[in-house]
């Protein structure tokens, strides 16, 4: 069992619509929990950074952690067309910067 | 804040040259850099971890003697892909943690460096 499963997708989504991607782990010591956005032919840029269980938002985008269920989502409100990206969830444990990363899910907003 | 620049952007060359990739974190010092492989379609992979003033720590399956790796400051780390074949290339991306104290830190990336080897 991989560390981090998550989707590949594609996603496809109607502009305005509410896109939401998730990501589950198998590592309890995963504390902390990212978002990247990745353009492609660029580097990811870091979206949502949370630690432990909950909610938290940022605009049109909010994060939720659910570590009894070893389960972390991305919500994108009023989705855009320049939301069109590929979004890769990433965690980490307390003391380590290593990441581990889900494969990624391409999110394609149609105009 | 939070920039990390990455030079060349692209790079072509021919078949058993050296090429080196300089990554920067332009704003803040990072005591730790990664370096990072991608393949179309497909997740990062962790090529190394380096550490400022030590030895980077490799991934398993990883040449250390191919992939040089050299942070000589808080601010640069470089990745020399020596004797490249066409199958070294890729798109190669850094990461840069900020140096503060306890927990884990989120890494910033570079834009990237697309390697192709003739």
């Amino acid at each position: 069992q991989k560390e981090v499963e998550q989707d590949p997708g594609p996603l496809s989504v109607p502009e305005g619509a509410i896109v939401s991607l998730n990501c589950t782990y198998s590592n309890s010591a995963f504390q902390y929990f990212m978002w990247y956005r990745q353009y492609s032919r660029k580097g990811p840029e870091l979206l949502m950074y949370t630690y432990s269980s909950g909610n938290k938002e940022d605009g049109r985008f909010t994060a939720q952690v659910d570590k009894s269920s070893k389960y972390i989502s991305l919500f994108i409100r009023d989705s855009q067309p320049s939301d069109s990206a590929t979004y890769l969830c990433a965690m980490s444990p307390r003391g380590n910067n290593r990441l581990a990363f889900g494969k990624g899910n391409q999110v394609v907003v149609i105009p | 804040g939070a920039v990390v620049s990455q030079h060349p952007s692209r790079v072509i060359c021919k078949s058993g040259t050296s090429v080196k990739i300089e990554c920067r974190s332009l704003d803040f010092q990072a005591t730790t850099m990664f370096w990072y492989r991608q393949f179309p379609k497909q997740s990062l992979m962790l090529m190394a971890t380096s550490n400022e003033g030590s030895k980077a720590t490799y991934e398993q399956g990883v040449e250390k003697d191919k992939f040089l790796i050299n942070h000589a400051s808080l601010t640069l780390s470089t990745l020399t892909v020596t004797s490249a074949h066409p199958e070294d290339s890729s798109f190669y991306i850094c990461s840069a943690s900020p140096q503060t104290s306890g927990g884990a830190r989120a890494q910033f990336f570079g834009p990237g460096t697309r390697l192709t080897v003739l």
